[in-house]
C-alpha cells in the first residue's frame, strides 16, 4: 500500500480550464501538506492543514483552493489556470509531533498549455 | 531571512569513492535540520534529521550528517557510493511548524 497517494500522476491541460489533485495518506498522521516544485528543483510549500484545519497558508493565489474534508485527505483545486502554474505538486504527511520529517507522494505533474 | 544554499548544483563521484554534499543555512531561531533525497520520477524520502543532541547523526542508507552550528552548516557525507545513490538531494530547514524551506538539490552522478 502507498503511504501517501496522489492523483493524477501527470496532467496536461490548457489555459483557463480547473482541476484539481487528489491526497490520500493511510499513515494515521494529523498533518497534510501541498508543495510544489519549480523547474528549477525549487520546492515551495504551499499550504498545511492539522486536522481539517488550515495552519500554513503561504503567498499563493486565490485561484488555489485546498479542501481537507477528514483528516487523511488533502485536495488540492486550481481555478483559471497559467502557465505559470506549471510544476510538480507533491503532496506530504506528518505526525503533529515530529514536523519536518514528511512523508512525500510521488508528485503530480501539471502542465498549462 | 530564512534560508538553505546547497552550493553544488551537480556532483559527479566515482562508485566506490566518498561523498560530500554541502548545505548552509540561515535560520532566527533554532533549526531542525533535514535531508531528503528524490530519484526520478519520485517523491522525497527523508534520509536523516537532526534536532538537538549529538551533532553527528546517522540516517538510512548509509548517510551521516554533521551539524556545526559556527559555520551554520549540515553536510552530507557517505564512505562509499553505490550507483544506486544517484539522485537529487536536498537539504532542509525548519521548526516546530513543520514548514521547511528547502535548498535548490545537488544533483549527484555515479560513475561506474
Amino acid at each position: 500500500d502507498t503511504a501517501v497517494s496522489q492523483t493524477p500522476k501527470y496532467l496536461v491541460t490548457q489555459m483557463g480550464n480547473d482541476k484539481s489533485i487528489k491526497c490520500e495518506q493511510n499513515l494515521g498522521h494529523d498533518t497534510m501538506y501541498w508543495y510544489k516544485q519549480d523547474s528549477k528543483k525549487f520546492l515551495k510549500i504551499m499550504f498545511s492543514y492539522n486536522n481539517k484545519e488550515l495552519i500554513i497558508n503561504e503567498t499563493v493565489p486565490n485561484r488555489f483552493s485546498p479542501k481537507s474534508p477528514d483528516k487523511a485527505h488533502l485536495n488540492l483545486h486550481i481555478n483559471s489556470l497559467e502557465l505559470g502554474d506549471s510544476a510538480v505538486y507533491f503532496c506530504a504527511s506528518s505526525q503533529a509531533d515530529r514536523t519536518g520529517e514528511l512523508f512525500f507522494g510521488e508528485g503530480s505533474r501539471l502542465t498549462v498549455l | 531571512a530564512q534560508s538553505v544554499t546547497q552550493p553544488d548544483i551537480h556532483i559527479t563521484v566515482s562508485e566506490g569513492a566518498s561523498l560530500e554534499l554541502r548545505c548552509n543555512y540561515s535560520y532566527g531561531a533554532t533549526p531542525y535540520l533535514f535531508w531528503y533525497v528524490q530519484s526520478p520520477g519520485q517523491g522525497l524520502q527523508l534520509l536523516l534529521k537532526y534536532f538537538s543532541g549529538d551533532t553527528l547523526v546517522q540516517g538510512i542508507k548509509g548517510f551521516e550528517a554533521e551539524f556545526k552550528r559556527s559555520q551554520s552548516s549540515f553536510n552530507l557525507r557517505k564512505p562509499s557510493v553505490h550507483w544506486s545513490d544517484a539522485a537529487e538531494y536536498f537539504c532542509a530547514v525548519g521548526g516546530n511548524t513543520g514548514k521547511l524551506i528547502f535548498g535548490q538539490g545537488t544533483t549527484l552522478q555515479v560513475k561506474p
